[in-house]
């Protein structure tokens, strides 16, 4: 059973378009939503992360918006560049454990 | 700039080899986990360590994979008669506390079994 649902799969954009990848959870005691950025032969890096009290998070041109009733929360990327081409992942987690759970991930390509 | 880090980066090994995958965390950090990665999906958790202790291991897929971090800082991961399906990258993560610091992946450790 997946505990954290990602779409889309993949997703293609012109440069400067605003890029959204979303993803769903189950379980309520998850605390913790981080975005991960993969670049291909790389391990993820930290992106941007949230918690449940708040809606939204904006750091340079990413931002987090979190819907706690609804049990999502989507990864904006403003005024995207090529360089932003990589794979994202969502990962929720909880603080009693800090194992991630990854989402499936989307693979991002950004035309020039 | 010291990160984790991880060797080798590339292993082959024949179906029923035994190998080593080793992690150096980023000096200091108390929490170690390992995941893997398929081939176009998410990272899978394996295993975690809190210092030398390992704390959570739900995530090793049978008894032939084994794990250790015995002074706290470097960790092996071994896999026992490699199968086909062990074929994928091997992410080793970091961080300094525990909870929801954030995590520090490694580069991973591509295996391919044949």
């Amino acid at each position: 059973q997946q505990q954290v649902k990602q779409s889309p799969q993949s997703l293609i954009v012109q440069k400067g378009g605003i890029p959204i990848i979303n993803c769903a959870y189950e379980n309520t005691a998850f605390d913790y939503f981080p975005w991960y950025q993969q670049f291909p032969g790389k391990g993820p890096a930290l992106l941007i992360a949230i918690r449940p009290d708040v809606s939204e998070k904006k750091e340079g041109r990413f931002t987090i918006s979190f819907n706690k009733s609804a049990k999502q929360f989507s990864l904006h990327i403003m005024d995207s560049q090529p360089g932003d081409s990589a794979t994202y992942f969502c990962a929720v987690t909880s603080s009693n454990t800090g194992k991630l759970i990854f989402g499936q991930g989307t693979t991002l390509q950004v035309k020039p | 700039g010291a990160g984790v880090s991880q060797s080798p980066r590339y292993k082959v090994a024949k179906r029923g080899q035994d190998v080593a995958l080793r992690c150096d965390p980023i000096s200091g950090h108390v929490s170690l986990f390992w995941y893997q990665q398929a081939l176009g999906q998410g990272p899978e958790f394996l295993t975690y360590f809190q210092n030398e202790a390992q704390l959570d291991k739900s995530g090793l897929p049978s008894d032939r994979f084994f794990a250790e971090r015995p002074e706290g800082s470097v960790s092996t991961l071994k896999i026992q008669r490699t199968q086909k399906e062990d074929s994928a990258v091997y992410l080793c993560a970091s961080s300094f506390g525990q909870g929801n610091s954030p995590l520090h992946f490694g580069n991973g450790t591509r295996l391919t079994v044949t």
